[in-house]
């Protein structure tokens, strides 16, 4: 069964601090990952997609990694914002097109 | 550009009755899927449509079923309510199959 664990479930950090939030997956086989931005009471918004070729996308102060080998990505905050507050899902696609869903990582940013 | 734009944005129904949710893509997307989003199962997929024919399907009962208009809209409907059908129910678009994907900001269903 296709899988998705990403982990903290949930953290809180400092304003102007980095973070790195974790997807471990089990998919395969493998098509792309996604990550997406979801803040409270609205829908996600993509922040990156990554195919098996790609190492690192970054989409401003988010950079996103990806080693297919140990089927493992990871999204890094720089320099954290008030409004980097929210929910951070990965989703991976496996070959069929199929989707699987992490649970979010909740991020909470504080002055 | 208008972002895709689902209606209402919040509804209350009693167990057993059914609801219909709309879902309006962005301007020239084909392609219209639909999750479930609740706090202990995170985002579910339901179904995904393309030129009005049903591509793929999540594992949800027949109690939850689609469709898509030839103009690209699509609507939801969940029969018999239970009590768990309560979520955040969010419509998705893209330009085809398998591109990117642009939310709605979702239906809050609740059931009583």
């Amino acid at each position: 069964k296709n899988q998705v664990e990403q982990s903290p479930q949930s953290l809180i950090i400092l304003e102007g601090k980095n973070c790195t939030l974790q997807c471990n997956y089990t998919v395969s086989p493998f098509s792309n990952l996604r990550w997406y931005k979801q803040d409270t009471g609205r829908g996600p918004v993509s922040l990156t997609i990554m195919t098996f070729s790609e190492n690192t996308k970054s989409n401003g102060r988010y950079t996103a990694t990806l080693d297919a080998d140990t089927k493992q990505s990871s999204l890094h905050i720089t320099a954290s914002q008030l409004s980097d507050s929210a929910s951070y899902i990965c989703v991976v696609m496996d070959g069929n097109n199929r989707l699987a869903f992490g649970k979010g990582n909740q991020v909470v940013v504080i002055p | 550009k208008a972002g895709v734009t689902q209606t209402p944005r919040y509804l209350i129904k009693t167990r057993g009755q059914q609801v219909t949710l709309s879902c309006s893509p962005i301007s020239g997307h084909r392609s219209v899927s639909w999750y479930q989003q609740t706090p202990g199962q995170g985002l579910q997929f339901l179904f995904e449509y393309f030129s009005e024919t049903q591509r793929n399907k999540g594992n949800f009962p027949g109690r939850f079923s689609g469709r898509q208009f030839s103009n690209s809209r699509s609507e939801m409907n969940v029969s018999t309510l239970e009590l768990g059908d309560s979520a955040l129910y969010l419509c998705a678009s893209a330009f085809r199959l398998n591109t990117e994907a642009f939310f709605g900001q979702g239906t809050r269903l609740t059931v009583v």
